[in-house]
């Protein structure tokens, strides 16, 4: 099964500014996906990371505030732009190596804004 | 929309057996899943089971799947106080993107020693 990374595990940010959240694979994988958990709640998918084209977010996500990039088969990341307390969640990868095998999960970034 | 429901909580002395239950809406889902998440850590992948199944066990753990019914149930034996975590059900639904997740609300499993 694939083994993801992702980066920084935690971090706490000021309002108003951004920072992105990297996730490697270590190996290629077809699709790369992004959730949101926030704090006691189930996982709320953000958006699809494509390789090449732009990501397709899910409704009540937009490009704007959560810019994706995925560059190749085994790389993505998610920027939290103009971050405000309601921000304040924990985000996860997954990476699906073929329609047919189950999602794995990175550990999570764990973000809290003040 | 599509919908997936979970019991909040379970409570088992160590030694018992669990069951943790699972109903989804989308008929149309292909496979349906059971994650694990420890304090602190991401989702661990426990299990799944392709929807033309009825049972699949794996060690310690057994899922049913009642496809009329649409109920998944995951049953633990012989529960141990590092089970304890919340296990989330999730069906693969492909309505919307491509091998998007409805997960539950997440079972919050507690073990007595």
């Amino acid at each position: 099964s694939a083994v993801i990374s992702q980066k920084p595990s935690r971090d706490i940010c000021q309002r108003g500014t951004s920072l992105t959240i990297q996730c490697q694979v270590d190996s290629q994988v077809t699709m790369m996906f992004w959730y949101r958990q926030q704090p006691g709640q189930s996982l709320t998918l953000i958006a699809t990371a494509n390789q090449g084209s732009e990501a397709t977010y899910e409704s009540g996500f937009v490009i704007d505030k959560f810019p994706i990039s995925r560059p190749n088969l085994t790389f993505s990341t998610l920027t939290v732009s103009n971050m405000s307390p309601e921000d304040s969640s924990i985000y996860l990868c997954s990476a699906q190596p073929t329609w047919d095998q189950p999602q794995h999960f990175g550990d999570g970034t764990r973000l809290s804004i003040l | 929309g599509e919908d997936v429901e979970q019991s909040l909580f379970l409570s088992v002395r160590e030694g018992d057996s669990s069951v943790i239950n699972c109903t989804y809406t989308d008929s149309s889902s292909t496979y349906l899943y059971w994650y694990k998440q420890e304090p602190g850590a991401g989702l661990q992948l426990l299990t799944y089971i392709f929807s033309n199944m009825d049972m699949k066990q794996d060690q310690r753990l057994t899922v049913l799947l009642n496809k009329k019914d649409k109920h998944l149930s995951l049953r633990i034996a012989d529960t141990q106080t590092g089970d304890s975590a919340i296990y989330f059900c999730a069906e693969a639904y492909y309505g919307g993107s491509q091998g998007n997740l409805i997960f539950g609300k997440g079972t919050k499993l507690s073990v007595k020693p």
